[in-house]
């Protein structure tokens, strides 16, 4: 596609409950990156996929969260049992390969009541 | 994680007057990367550097690399109200498996009173 598209743009969900992020990159982005930014705060980096290399995960907070890149394209960011300080925006962005500038998505808001 | 020193804050301007922000690092970066921010929305890149001393301009932006490679700032010249949002400076790691990653400043809210 023409941007990287993340959806839902919002998400709200019960403490406890299991939410899933989409994210679909550029066409032909190999680097796919998540980022988490919470209120006040600046990115925060979660997890990186590049091409069929194994994701450097070293940015996941717990083990409630993990992310898959199915065929090298989309993205999907999965949080268990959501607590309340799961709440923030969630970035996705791609890139044509891992040194160039990024182009983010529009981010999924994420609100744990 | 570690995060970048960016300043200000915040920022309440009238529109016409020059802006100026500034990131601080204790590391070494090879490339600096500042991005603008409209609510609702993920930030969107401005301008990119690339070597220690470089000076790049975009439009109304000038942003440069320090010569240390542990700083960056970033020029706004003759304010505009569509210049609202928030600024962030990143940096990426000049060496290690890890050089895609993004260390981001906690940003600068800009706003520009018409």
């Amino acid at each position: 596609g023409a941007g990287v598209s993340q959806s839902p743009s919002n998400k709200v969900t019960e403490k406890g409950k299991d939410v899933e992020l989409r994210c679909d990159p550029i066409s032909g982005h190999t680097a796919l990156y998540w980022y988490r930014q919470s209120l006040g705060q600046g990115l925060e980096f979660l997890i990186y996929f590049q091409g069929n290399s194994a994701p450097d995960k070293s940015g996941l907070p717990s083990d409630r969260f993990s992310a898959e890149r199915t065929g090298g394209s989309v993205s999907t960011l999965t949080i268990q049992r959501t607590q309340q300080e799961d709440s923030a925006v969630y970035l996705c962005a791609s890139s044509p390969d891992s040194g160039s500038g990024y182009t983010f998505g529009s981010g999924t808001r994420l609100t744990v009541v | 994680g570690q995060q970048l020193n960016q300043s200000p804050q915040s920022m309440f301007i009238q529109e016409g007057e020059d802006v100026s922000m500034n990131c601080t690092s204790s590391s070494i970066f090879n490339t600096w990367l500042w991005y603008k921010q409209d609510p609702g929305e993920g930030p969107v890149l401005l301008i990119a550097l690339y070597k220690a001393g470089e000076l790049t301009s975009n439009g109304r932006l000038t942003a440069q690399f320090g010569i240390t490679r542990k700083d960056s700032f970033l020029n706004i010249s003759a304010s505009i109200p569509s210049d609202v949002g928030i600024y962030f400076c990143a940096g990426q790691k000049a060496s290690g498996g890890s050089n895609y990653k993004l260390t981001f400043g906690k940003g600068t809210l800009l706003t520009v009173n018409p």
